[in-house]
């Protein structure tokens, strides 16, 4: 059982390029998330998708976009990456919109992000 | 002042030791309390769920609400090596996710 599998796993950007993570999950749950972590910074959360077909904004989605593209799958997508978008991306999963008791989230290993 | 504050640490502790982690907020609508460890180029796992105030504990772990003063903590007891992580709290006022906001997390290091 993989749980939540991020791609990739560490990047590289030139400022301006594009490229989009991707997350799948397996344990069938109807939402998922994407945060950003940042040294020094709580997790900050910058979109989500409460159910299949559904997605809305975060705290910090400026820059960002996102597509639900089945139950499984959630990407995020820099159009043109930013040095301030540096940073260790974390998707995760939960079987109904947390923090509900008993909803527990399950996070992924991260991709980590540079911006050059 | 942010809405959520928590010491960056690191704490250090012996191995055995009762080790104390805290967060204090400012927001008096938050009612879902969380508590997560983080592992070094890991992601966070939830450790401790508490609604509203008062205490739960789980094994080794105990998690304290005190609303009144708008203050969290985790105690860990005997605690081990392998505690040593990032503990994250969160907070939410309702159920919905966009809400949560979680701490800076503290480093804990537990030497043998």
């Amino acid at each position: 059982n993989a749980g939540v599998t991020q791609t990739p796993k560490f990047q590289v950007l030139k400022t301006g390029q594009s490229m989009t993570l991707q997350c799948a999950q397996d344990m069938n749950h109807n939402s998922m998330y994407w945060y950003r972590q940042d040294p020094g910074m709580g997790l900050r959360l910058i979109y989500y998708s409460a159910s299949e077909g559904t997605t809305d904004k975060g705290e910090v989605p400026n820059g960002y976009n996102v597509s639900r593209l089945n139950k499984r799958e959630f990407s995020l997508r820099l159009e043109s990456a930013a040095p301030s978008q540096t940073s260790v991306y974390f998707c995760a999963s939960s079987e109904n919109l947390a923090p509900r008791p008993n909803t527990e989230a399950f996070f992924g290993q991260g991709t980590r992000l540079t911006v050059v | 002042q942010k809405e959520v504050e928590q010491d960056p640490g690191p704490l250090s502790v012996p191995e055995g030791a009762i080790v104390s982690l805290n967060c204090t907020y400012s927001n008096s609508a938050f009612q879902y309390f969380m508590w997560y460890r983080q592992y070094s180029r890991k992601g966070p796992e939830l450790l401790m769920y508490t609604y509203s105030s008062g205490n739960k504990e789980d094994g080794r772990f105990t998690a304290q609400v005190d609303k009144s003063s708008k203050y969290i903590s985790l105690f860990i007891r005997d605690s081990q090596p392998s505690d040593s992580a990032t503990y994250l709290c969160a907070m939410s006022a309702d159920s919905g996710y966009s809400t949560l906001t979680f701490g800076k997390g503290t480093m804990l290091l537990v030497s043998p």
